[in-house]
């Protein structure tokens, strides 16, 4: 079955600069790659996703890569901001969605 | 406000209760999951429901017992749990055309269960 790698497990950053999430799968059929944010006491949200016939996806100061041959792909993140302090979980689907343990985004003001 | 509702947000029961955890989508999905939230851990998948129909079961231990009476509801007996079973549990609905899980997962807040 699919198994996804997930880096770093925290992060911390100074408001105003960029973050990078990476991750890595294994099983080359997948084909859909979500990412979602949770916030302190509420469920993952999505945030942005990526379809395997897309190499790059951007929303305002978010965007997602996909590497297909080599199998990972990150998240973006610029000009941060303090709301953005999260959990980040990226995920990796062909017929079974399969999550990263998640990465604690710390911004600070 | 998310379209998932889920109830109760907190639940602390004893090893040997009986209880239930609800699920409610108001989005028109026509697939509902159950995913248990442990710390440190990747969101582990328990069960899912298309069409009412259970299509996917992750080697839950019998003690957990899903209930979709139809594509709106969702539920998880429980009953003689451990303590290991504490954790956020998480219901999510998605609208699945293929029969495969390439579709964005909309999650409710989840209930923080602890087994004492």
């Amino acid at each position: 079955g699919e198994n996804v790698e997930q880096h770093p497990s925290t992060l911390s950053v100074q408001e105003g600069d960029s973050a990078v999430i990476k991750c890595t799968y294994s099983d080359s059929a997948s084909n859909y790659f979500p990412w979602y944010k949770q916030e302190l006491g509420k469920g993952p949200q999505l945030i942005i996703d990526i379809r395997s016939n897309v190499g790059e996806k951007k929303d305002q100061r978010i965007a997602v890569t996909l590497n297909k041959t080599a199998k990972h792909f990150s998240l973006h993140i610029t000009e941060t901001q303090p709301e953005d302090s999260a959990v980040y979980f990226c995920a990796a689907s062909w017929n079974d969605m399969r999550f990263g343990a998640g990465t604690r985004l710390t911004v600070k003001p | 406000e998310t379209g998932v509702t889920q109830t109760p947000r907190h639940l602390v029961m004893g090893m040997t209760n009986k209880k239930s955890l609800k699920c409610e989508q108001h989005l028109g999905h026509n697939a509902m999951y159950w995913y248990k939230q442990s710390a440190k851990k990747p969101l582990e998948l328990m069960f899912v429901y298309n069409f009412k129909e259970q299509t996917e079961n992750n080697s839950v231990p019998s003690r957990f017992s899903p209930e979709c009476p139809n594509s709106s509801h969702l539920f998880l007996h429980l009953h003689t749990l451990q303590p290991e079973d504490s954790a956020l549990y998480l219901c999510a609905s998605s609208q699945d055309e293929t029969g495969t899980s390439n579709s964005p997962l909309h999650f409710g807040n989840g209930t923080r269960l602890t087994v004492t």
